[in-house]
């Protein structure tokens, strides 16, 4: 149980052009959702958090209107690239937890983009 | 605030040794949850264990053990009889009871485990 599938699992665009990422939660219902993004050979960086039904949360440092966060149902949450340039080229990976005390995170596979 | 570190950045060995990766925490809270997540080259990540801050007990899980001492605020990870499969990034992660889950990574190690 506790599935996290992302779609895509890897993308390239040109520079300019916006991407979509979806996180699904398959077997659950995700009250709130976690978006990571990881450079190579580097750790896990929080950009932002998300309850279902109200805006995202982000980190100190990533830009909001730039990195586009919807959590429009319990088992969905998107992240759009908006205007995006070969440095937003990165690992998004998303996590899912049924509760703010459930006490885990289930992630899901990741998604690299690459912007051309 | 809370902080991981994981002061190995790379660590080799040759299969059938045994390897022990390090992971020290910080945190003020009184309860909370420490994380061993295996990230393969595909990236995809995998849970290891979560284990709470009141429960000290060494765990071991096949060829995978977990020492976690609050008095050191350290929670280290051996590998017993190292294969080549075992090779991948080791995160430790830290999650405060009352930060909604919010995890803490710590910067990773390296494990290569060589013929």
């Amino acid at each position: 149980g506790a599935v996290v599938s992302q779609h895509p699992s890897w993308v390239i665009c040109k520079s300019g052009t916006s991407v979509k990422i979806e996180c699904r939660s398959l077997d659950f219902q995700a009250t709130t959702m976690f978006w990571y993004r990881q450079f190579p050979k580097q750790s896990l960086m929080l950009m932002a958090t998300s309850n279902e039904g109200s805006k995202a949360t982000y980190e100190q440092g990533v830009e909001k209107d730039k990195f586009l966060i919807n959590h429009a149902s319990l088992t969905l949450s998107t992240l759009t690239v908006t205007s995006a340039h070969p440095e937003d080229s990165s690992f998004y990976i998303c996590s899912a937890s049924s509760g703010p005390f459930s006490g885990r995170q289930y992630f899901g596979p990741g998604t690299r983009l690459t912007v051309t | 605030a809370q902080k991981v570190t994981q002061a190995q950045t790379e660590i080799s060995v040759v299969e059938k040794e045994d390897v022990t990766l390090d992971c020290v925490y910080e945190t003020r809270d009184t309860t909370y949850y420490l994380f061993w997540y295996k990230q393969p080259p595909s990236g995809e990540l995998v849970f290891l264990i979560r284990r709470n801050s009141f429960d000290e007990q060494n765990e071991i899980s096949g060829r995978y053990s977990w020492n976690f001492q609050k008095s050191t605020s350290s929670f280290n990870f051996t590998i017993t009889a190292s294969q080549v499969v075992d090779s991948a990034v080791y995160f430790c992660a830290l999650s405060e009871a009352g930060g909604g889950n919010k995890l803490t990574f710590g910067t990773g190690t390296q494990l290569k485990v060589e013929l």
